[in-house]
Order: C-alpha cells, then structure tokens, then sequence
C-alpha cells in the first residue's frame, strides 16, 4: 500500500488561509469516506482534527475543514493563527481494510 | 479522563523480539477497536496494526505481517504488540490509539504519547 500523496510543505501569514491536499487512489481516498487528518506539534502525540472527511471533533477549531472530490482529500485552515504552525496528516481507510497515511505536511506560519 | 500509556520499548538487537504494552483507561475498553502507529525519527505516521474490540478482527501493515502480533486483554484494559524479527527499519516511536467515532478506521481520536523501539546491528 503506498502512502497518499501530500505536500512536504505549505506556508501562510496570519489571517490567511491555506489548503494541504492529499493524493490517493480509488482503492483508498476515492473508495470511501473515511479520511481523517491529524496535527502533531515536535515532540508530541497527533491530535485528530477532521474525521470522515468532513467531521471536526469536539473542541476543535472550526477554523479547520475538510472536503473530498474524487480521489484527493483536503484540509483547508482559515485565519491561520502561530499556533496552526504544525505537522499535518492525512490518512484513509482501504478496500484491504487497512489504514494509510500521507507522508505528511509541515505548515509555517510566515 | 481518557489515558493511554505504553511501555516496553527499548533498545534490541536486530532478529530480536519486543513486547509493548499499553495500559487504557478513563473509557470503555471492552468497547472500542485500538490501533498501534508507529513513527521513525524525523519522519511520518505509519499505521501499523488494529485490533477489533472483541480481538476477533485483526489486520496487519504489510512491512510487519507475519514479524508482529497485536493481542488485548480487556480484564486488565490493555493492548499489546508482540515484534519479532526486528529490523533496523522498524526503529521508530510507537503509539497506541483508540479508534474512536464509530470505531470507524482512521478515527484516532486518543493516542499515548508512545515508545521508542531502538533496533541496532
């Protein structure tokens, strides 16, 4: 199974908004509505902020949304604030009834 | 409060074997599917394996099947992972995570804050 698509990085200034997209194929995030996304800080455990697709748990900023159209999956971060700057991760459930991750995102706050 | 905390992780020789632990509390364990992700230093997430609540689903990443035995008990609410076999390139820190949401795949909603398994030759 190889790992979806994403870009290495992605920057925006505060107030901006920014999107991370994640590539995979009709096996993965085109096959289902399980895509999650994920923020880890350095040094820390990732912390779930979007699941199938679309859902933002509890206490999560709705700064934070996600979309899907066809086989990529997206994160798009509104008024992006310094304490967005992080790793993000995006991940899907496969026709193999395994997970897959996204080589991941690291977001900079300009 | 919802914990997860693993132990076990260290430093192995390569062919050698480590079991990892991780004690959940502060939510119905018996319930819910866990999951163990691991990451290497410096790099991303890599799921690894999960486990049904019952234990009776269980699935395996392809770089670890057949090396790696994910096992619960829910009387004492853990989760375990048996490696074998280890390789260098299974170094990394290794978590522990509730799928939650349903206990829809990958809703890790709870994760520990994970050990280091150290693999050296």
């Amino acid at each position: 199974q190889s790992a979806l698509t994403q870009p290495a990085s992605v920057s925006g200034s505060p107030g901006q908004s920014i999107t991370i997209s994640c590539t995979g194929t009709s096996s993965d995030v085109g096959g289902h509505n399980y895509v999650s996304w994920h923020q880890q800080h350095p040094g820390k455990a990732p912390k779930l902020m979007i699941y199938d697709v679309t859902n933002r748990p509890s206490g999560v900023s709705n700064r934070f949304s996600g979309s899907k159209s066809g086989n990529t999956a997206s994160l798009t971060i509104s008024g992006l604030q310094a304490e967005d700057e992080a790793d993000y991760y995006c991940s899907s459930y496969t026709s193999s009834s395994r997970v897959v991750f996204g080589g991941g995102t690291k977001l900079t706050v300009l | 409060q919802v914990q997860l905390v693993e132990s076990g992780g260290g430093l192995v020789k390569v062919g050698g074997s480590l079991r990892l632990s991780c004690a959940a509390s502060g939510f119905t364990f018996r319930n819910s599917f866990m999951s163990w992700i691991r990451q290497a230093p410096g790099k991303g997430l890599e799921w690894v394996s999960y486990i049904s609540s019952s234990g009776s689903t269980i699935y395996y990443a392809d770089s670890v099947e057949g090396r790696f035995t994910i096992s619960r008990d829910n009387t004492k609410n853990s989760l375990y992972l048996q490696m074998n076999s280890l390789r260098p390139e299974d170094t990394a820190v290794y978590f522990c995570a509730r799928v939650g949401y349903g206990n829809n795949l990958p809703n890790f909603d709870y994760w520990g804050l994970g050990t280091l398994v150290t693999v050296s030759s």
